[in-house]
């Protein structure tokens, strides 16, 4: 089966720039999840979704970055203006909610430097 | 909040020396648990997981780890390291009862010296 696909794997951008990332999960996967991963540090999630509908954006910063999944298919998550510290790996996972014992597939994920 | 805590940020072994690194997670309910690795300039892969039964399980290239319930832990362990296995690890949980929300630890930089 294909696995995640994301685009593009490399982005470099000024400050106050905007960027857009996309993300196309497995056939079937109900539940997207982006993730940022700054440089020595964990993935930290930003948005999950289920279908077209957002579970949890707690973490995301919506004054700058929002996401969405209109078709509940594939992704896109934009920042706007982009900032310094928002240089880092963007992640793409997605799952199948209607199995219960199953782990999250990850994308490549895209490298932002922000500069 | 769901968090995920790993012990140690840096591990420095030398070949053939055993491993083990610690995690710890927050969740009083039903979980299931991963560890992942990211070899240097690659992206996330799977090492092993747990979601039910033998609380010993085995994952690719001599890894393992045990879920200990009572300590809400999930710690990686190898017998015997080699210098391929320089990578850094992440500990991850998700719970069906939290939405499937996955958590990651911060994660553990391992340098196997040659």
């Amino acid at each position: 089966e294909a696995g995640v696909a994301q685009s593009p794997r490399y982005k470099i951008i000024e400050k106050r720039q905007s960027v857009a990332f996309w993300c196309n999960p497995i056939s079937g996967h109900a539940t997207l999840y982006w993730y940022q991963q700054i440089l020595g540090q964990g993935p930290k999630l930003l948005i999950q979704f289920q279908n077209n509908g957002v579970v949890d954006d707690s973490q995301l910063p919506k004054d700058r970055f929002s996401a969405e999944r209109l078709k509940g298919v594939d992704s896109t998550l934009k920042i706007q203006p982009a900032k310094l510290e928002d240089s880092a790996v963007y992640l793409c996972a997605s799952i199948n909610p209607g199995q219960m014992n199953t782990e999250a597939f990850f994308g490549q994920g895209t490298r932002l430097t922000v500069v | 909040a769901q968090s995920v805590s790993q012990h140690n940020h840096h591990v420095i072994l030398s070949e053939a020396a055993s491993l083990e690194l610690g995690c710890n997670y927050s969740y009083g309910g039903t979980v299931n648990l991963f560890w992942y690795v990211q070899y240097p300039g690659q992206h996330l892969q799977l090492l092993l997981k747990y979601f039910s039964g033998d609380p010993l399980v085995k994952g690719i290239k001599g890894f393992e780890a045990e879920f200990i319930k009572s300590k809400f832990s999930f710690n990686l362990r190898k017998p015997s390291v080699q210098w391929s296995d320089t990578a850094e690890y992440f500990c991850a949980v998700n719970a069906w009862e939290y939405g499937n929300k996955l958590v990651f630890g911060a994660g553990t930089i391992l340098r196997v010296k040659s």
